[in-house]
């Protein structure tokens, strides 16, 4: 079967880094995309990564090992509003996405 | 801005009434979408796959017949919640992909059946 793991919740120090872990194993392989959620809203994209190695976007970096089936996302220089779900989600070989949990990213001052 | 919008972003309605939930592409064109339920602290689900000129595919355990999804064009899908009952309160989004890298999302639709 096709799963995605990631852990279900993360807090962290404003200012501070943290690292969002995703495995998965799916029936091929287009992509890997992460998105963050607030509460009510719908995703919003973040990243996308289908070449090994990381992706840079300001604040937050991106990096996938497709051998290992692994990824995570990087965030830098926390701010509250990070505060959020941050979703790990992979395109299979039907280009449909397969989704995780999410993670519940908690920002302390 | 918003490359896939959806509409409407809530609604209420009462038991036994239907809902129409749209998600247009706005610039560019999409064959394929997908709507999304998300339950309170759950992810994703996949309800189904909306195929432009051609019937939807559906997942497993989602009934057709009350979750109707048309496509009627090449930039707009509609999915229909027939005989609406309290259970079917959720979180809808649509998700068109453009090209093989990039899949949009609509904002989403808070539905509540009362």
């Amino acid at each position: 079967g096709q799963n995605i793991d990631q852990p279900t919740e993360m807090t962290a120090t404003e200012g501070a880094i943290v690292q969002i872990n995703c495995t998965y194993q799916t029936s091929g392989f287009n992509g890997l995309f992460w998105y963050q959620q607030h509460a009510g809203e719908a995703p919003t994209f973040l990243s996308y990564n289908v070449l090994d190695g990381l992706e840079e976007k300001g604040r937050f970096s991106s990096f996938l090992s497709r051998s290992k089936g692994y990824s995570y996302l990087l965030l830098k220089e926390l701010q509250m509003k990070d505060s959020a779900s941050y979703l790990c989600a992979v395109m299979d070989s039907n280009y449909q996405l397969i989704w995780g949990a999410g993670t519940k990213l908690i920002i302390k001052p | 801005g918003a490359v896939v919008s959806q509409h409407p972003s809530w609604v209420i309605c009462k038991s036994g009434t239907s809902v129409k939930i749209e998600c247009r592409s706005l610039d560019f064109q999409a064959t394929t979408m997908f709507w999304y339920r998300q339950f309170p602290k759950q992810s994703l689900m996949l309800m189904a796959t909306s195929n432009e000129g051609s019937k939807a595919t559906y997942e497993q355990g989602v009934e057709k017949d009350k979750f109707l999804i048309n496509h009627a064009s090449l930039t707009l899908s509609t999915l229909t919640v027939t005989s609406a009952h309290p259970e079917d309160s959720s979180f809808y989004i649509c998700s068109a992909p453009r090209g093989e890298t990039e899949a949009f999302f609509g904002q989403g639709t808070r539905l509540t059946v009362v």
